[in-house]
């Protein structure tokens, strides 16, 4: 079945950087995009940004541009999210998804979704 | 931005009675191409997002039949037509017409 195992939580200072891996499986990584979301504690989800499968291109939403960096290795299936400058607000559970859209500006949609990764921004 | 206003914030549901959750949009989410991008979504306690309806009223293989979405323009509603006790958690709405995709706030529901 489709699978999307994401890596385990982390702990950072304020101003640190994380990475979070998403590792695919069940699917042919190349052929849907990942969406990275994230959650913080009692609210819905917040949309973070896209990355094709197949190539480079990404698209991050506005709030998250110059912090943010989406990253993939087609060799293992894997996506990966960077997120720098990190502030105690950043504190929240980050989610991959896969995107069944196979479209780049509009209509994305999400499904499966990992487990999620708790990160902590803390000093 | 286009902001998702769910109602209500919870419900409390007598299994095999029937839940109705409201969604409303900032701006039409019809887009150009023909299609409304109007998504419901579930999570269930301690677990991620999972998708229940895409396309307003379109249901993912697997889900029971007895959810149902509806509406059109910028007024949407979830129908769950018999609710049973796995049917827990906190939906979502989520639109992506436009980004950044954006989702409600979500409502809660219990069953009594």
């Amino acid at each position: 079945q489709i699978e999307l195992v994401q890596s385990g939580a982390e702990v950072r200072k304020p101003g640190a950087s994380v990475k979070v891996s998403c590792q695919t499986s069940g699917y042919i990584f190349s052929n849907y995009a990942i969406a990275w979301l994230r959650q913080a504690p009692g609210q819905g989800p917040e949309w973070m940004g896209w990355i094709s499968g197949h190539n480079t291109n990404t698209n991050y939403a506005q709030k998250f541009r110059g912090r943010i960096i989406m990253t993939t290795d087609t060799s293992t299936s894997t996506a990966y999210m960077e997120l720098r400058s990190l502030r105690s607000d950043d504190t929240a559970v980050y989610y991959c998804a896969r995107d069944l859209s196979g479209s780049y500006y509009f209509g994305y949609w999400f499904d499966p979704w990992g487990q999620g990764t708790l990160v902590t921004v803390s000093s | 931005d286009i902001v998702m206003t769910q109602t209500p914030l919870s419900l409390s549901v007598t299994p095999g009675q029937p839940a109705s959750i409201s969604c409303k949009s900032s701006q039409s989410l019809l887009h150009g191409d023909g299609k409304t991008y109007l998504y419901w979504y579930l999570q269930k306690p301690g677990q991620s997002p999972q998708l229940l309806i895409y396309e307003v009223y379109k249901q993912l293989s697997g889900v029971p039949d007895r959810f149902s979405g509806s509406g059109s323009g910028t007024d949407f509603t979830l129908e769950i037509s018999r609710v049973e006790a796995e049917d827990v958690g906190v939906y979502y709405c989520m639109q992506s017409k436009q980004l950044p995709v954006t989702f409600g706030g979500g409502t809660k529901v219990e069953i009594k």
